[in-house]
C-alpha cells in the first residue's frame, strides 16, 4: 500500500502564475482534504472533497480551487500566486467523511518568487 | 470551533515518560479529542483519539479530564523518534467541519 502520494515534491513559481498540485489517496479512501502549512505554523484547512464535490472550505480565497476525480484522486489549483502562498501543501485522505483517522501525504513544497 | 491551548515546547529525556497537555475548555459535548504529530519534514500522522474515557493504543495513551476541558497525551517511554510537533484537535466524528491544527507542542527528546 503506497499510502497518500503527492506530486510534485517541490515547485518554484513566480508571482501571478498558476499552479496545480496533485494527490492520490490511500487505497480504499474516498475523501481528500487539503491543507496549507506556512513555516513554523500548524496546517491550515483549505477544503475537503467527497464524491467529487467540495464539502467544506476553510478561510481561503477563491484563488484556491480543487477537483476530485472518479478514482478519488484530487488536484489543488492556485491562481494568481502571491508571495504569501509559499508553503507546504498537504493532502490527507480518509474513508468516508469520518475524521477518526486522517492519513497525510508528505506534501508539496511551493516557493513563490 | 473549539479553541485549544498547548505549550509551545517541551523537553524529555530518552526512555522517560512524557505528558503533553492540552486545554480545550470550549469543546462541545460531541467533539472527540484527536492527537496528531508531525515529524520533521513529514506530513502529520494520527496518534490517538478519544471522547470521554481514557484510551490506549500501541503509540500512546490519552487521559481525558472528567469535565473534558483538558486532556493529556502520554508517551510511556520517549524515544528519539518521538521528537515531533504534537497537535491536539477537537473534532466531531462526522465530516463537514473545518479542522484547526493550532501551533502544537514541539517535543525535544534528549539522548
Amino acid at each position: 500500500d503506497a499510502g497518500v502520494t503527492q506530486s510534485p515534491t517541490h515547485l518554484i513559481k513566480t508571482r501571478g502564475q498558476q499552479v496545480t498540485l496533485r494527490c492520490s489517496p490511500k487505497s480504499g479512501h474516498d475523501t481528500v482534504s487539503w491543507y496549507q502549512q506556512a513555516l513554523g505554523q500548524g496546517p491550515q484547512f483549505i477544503f475537503q472533497y467527497y464524491e467529487e464535490e467540495e464539502r467544506q472550505r476553510g478561510n481561503f480565497p477563491d484563488r484556491f480551487s480543487g477537483h476530485q476525480f472518479p478514482n478519488y484522486s484530487s488536484e489543488l489549483n492556485v491562481n494568481a500566486l502571491l508571495l504569501g502562498d509559499s508553503a507546504l501543501y498537504l493532502c490527507a485522505s480518509s474513508p468516508g467523511l469520518t475524521w477518526e483517522t486522517q492519513y497525510f501525504g508528505p506534501g508539496t513544497r511551493l516557493l513563490v518568487l | 470551533d473549539a479553541k485549544t491551548t498547548q505549550p509551545n515546547s517541551m523537553e524529555s529525556n530518552e526512555e522517560e515518560p512524557v505528558h503533553l497537555p492540552c486545554n480545550h475548555s470550549t469543546i462541545s459535548g460531541t467533539d472527540y479529542i484527536h492527537w496528531y504529530r508531525q515529524l520533521p519534514s513529514q506530513g502529520p500522522e494520527y496518534v490517538i483519539h478519544g471522547l470521554t474515557s481514557n484510551v490506549n493504543n500501541r503509540m500512546a495513551s490519552l487521559a481525558i479530564a472528567e469535565d473534558r476541558k483538558s486532556s493529556t497525551l502520554i508517551l510511556h517511554r520517549a524515544t528519539l523518534r518521538d521528537a515531533a510537533v504534537y497537535y491536539c484537535i477537537p473534532l466531531n466524528s462526522g465530516g463537514y467541519q473545518k479542522v484547526t491544527f493550532g501551533t502544537g507542542t514541539k517535543l525535544q527528546v534528549i539522548p
